[in-house]
């Protein structure tokens, strides 16, 4: 079995502000992907980041950077100086084993103010 | 333009009332997936398929129904709606199925739907 836990259901912050979203995983699989999934208030799912088990690099984007740690099984997100636009809820994801499903957690809703 | 979509968008309907939801996609993508989406709980698996006549339950298939006779099609069926079915439904699909880094998902815009 496979589980995604993103513990904050809301986090609200002022824009500039920086702002880490938590992602704790299980698996018994050695071999796994993790993602990122946002969701804008105009509703659709837009990929952000797929990352494997084989590969603990932290990640950066322009504002935006990972975290992965096997070792504490945690996947962490982190905006750096939040822009209004960023607000959404963000999932995070896992695919193990078979490959045949992905389990989504129950997802963070950022809201950043002006 | 690669996408996946998904219709009715939006629909009302009362409880009993079969109703189908369309979901085509573009990309020759060999899995399809259905996903609904409820506050507080995320998206939840309903059904998937690794390719045509290739079809498996997800989380909580309880209450409907699929079919994959051809490869860009994948509609999700409600025999008999029931309010516990209100909900944002999500179809996806993805290039890959197994664990060859080609399974990221993409989705349709969602289908948000009322029992009554």
């Amino acid at each position: 079995a496979q589980k995604v836990t993103q513990a904050q259901t809301e986090i609200s912050v002022v824009e500039k502000e920086d702002v880490t979203l938590d992602c704790v995983y299980e698996t018994r699989d050695t071999t796994y992907y993790l993602f990122w999934y946002k969701q804008p208030p105009s509703g659709e799912l837009v990929f952000l980041i797929r990352r494997n088990s084989f590969d603990e690099q932290n990640e950066i984007s322009g504002r935006y950077s990972w975290n992965f740690q096997k070792s504490t099984s945690s996947f962490n997100f982190t905006i750096t100086a939040s822009q209004v636009v960023d607000s959404a809820v963000y999932f995070c994801a896992l695919t193990a084993g078979s490959a045949r499903q992905l389990t989504f957690g129950s997802g963070t809703q950022l809201t950043v103010l002006p | 333009e690669a996408q996946v979509t998904q219709n009715p968008r939006y629909l009302i309907t009362v409880t009993g009332k079969k109703l189908t939801v369309t979901c085509s996609q573009n990309m020759n993508h060999e899995y399809m997936s259905w996903y609904r989406q409820d506050p507080g709980l995320g998206l939840r698996q309903i059904y998937y398929s690794m390719n045509v006549e290739v079809t498996d339950k997800g989380d909580v298939p309880e209450g409907y129904k699929v079919s994959r006779k051809e490869k860009r099609n994948f509609p999700l069926i409600l025999e008999s709606p029931s309010p516990n079915q209100t909900s944002l439904y999500f179809c996806a699909s993805s290039l890959g199925t197994g664990l060859s880094g080609a399974n990221v998902l993409t989705f349709g815009a969602g289908s948000r739907l009322t029992v009554l």
